[in-house]
């Protein structure tokens, strides 16, 4: 059964950057669309982008556009986004989220998620 | 953007009873080529990752029990929640998938037990 691994919880510097890893473990993920999302304290979810391994396009919400980069790796299975130029309000779990249905490219719901990864802007 | 736009941020219902929420979208999730309404509703319990228990604004996902059933249509939509269990307690969120992204969520319904 696959599973969506998360690298580990990130205490950054406002102005840095921050890289986080998802890993299908168990299973391939090149003919699913992923995606990443966020839920700041307090707040609720937040998608912040999507990619498509098999014909390596990324869309990223107008709100990250210029400062989150999502890649992917296929040879690992893995998924990654970085983020620019943290602030504070950064401060968020992120997941990563697979849609529900290998092939479906256009309908994003998101069946499996990872279990989110901690990322704390803190001076 | 789409915005999504849930009712009431909170809730809280006795063990048995019918729990309801609301989702309205800032525009008609119904596409008209395939009758098909784009919105899914998420579970969020605190410490673990949300879980998919609707989408086509009404298909229940596989495993999730037949007590949650979700309809509407357009801009409106509702998952109910017909006889709450306790374990039933959490954040609820309703999402549109509908058009190009952003894909955007509700701000959320947090359910508890009376």
């Amino acid at each position: 059964q696959v599973q969506l691994v998360q690298s580990g919880a990130e205490v950054k510097k406002p102005g840095s950057p921050v890289k986080v890893s998802c890993k299908a473990s168990g299973g391939t993920f090149n003919k699913y669309a992923m995606s990443w999302l966020r839920q700041a304290p307090g707040q609720g979810l937040e998608w912040l982008g999507g990619a498509i391994p098999i014909f390596g396009t990324v869309n990223y919400a107008p709100k990250f556009q210029g400062r989150l980069t999502i890649t992917t790796d296929e040879s690992t299975n893995t998924v990654f986004m970085e983020l620019n130029s943290l602030r504070f309000e950064d401060t968020a779990i992120y997941y990563c989220a697979r849609v529900r249905r290998s092939g479906d490219y256009e309908n994003w719901i998101f069946g499996l998620w990872g279990p989110g990864t901690l990322v704390t802007v803190s001076s | 953007d789409i915005v999504m736009t849930q009712s009431p941020d909170s809730l809280a219902v006795s063990l048995g009873e019918r729990a309801t929420i609301n989702c309205k979208s800032s525009q008609s999730l119904l596409s008209r080529s395939n009758s098909k309404n784009y919105l899914a509703w998420y579970q969020h319990k605190p410490g673990q990752p949300p879980r998919l228990l609707i989408y086509w604004a009404s298909t229940r996902e596989s495993g999730v029990p037949d007590r949650f059933s979700g309809s509407g249509s357009g801009t409106d939509f509702t998952l109910t929640i017909a006889s709450l269990q306790a374990e039933d307690v959490a954040a609820y969120y309703c999402q549109q998938y509908y058009s190009t992204p952003p894909y955007t969520f509700g701000q959320g319904t947090k359910l508890e037990i009376k």
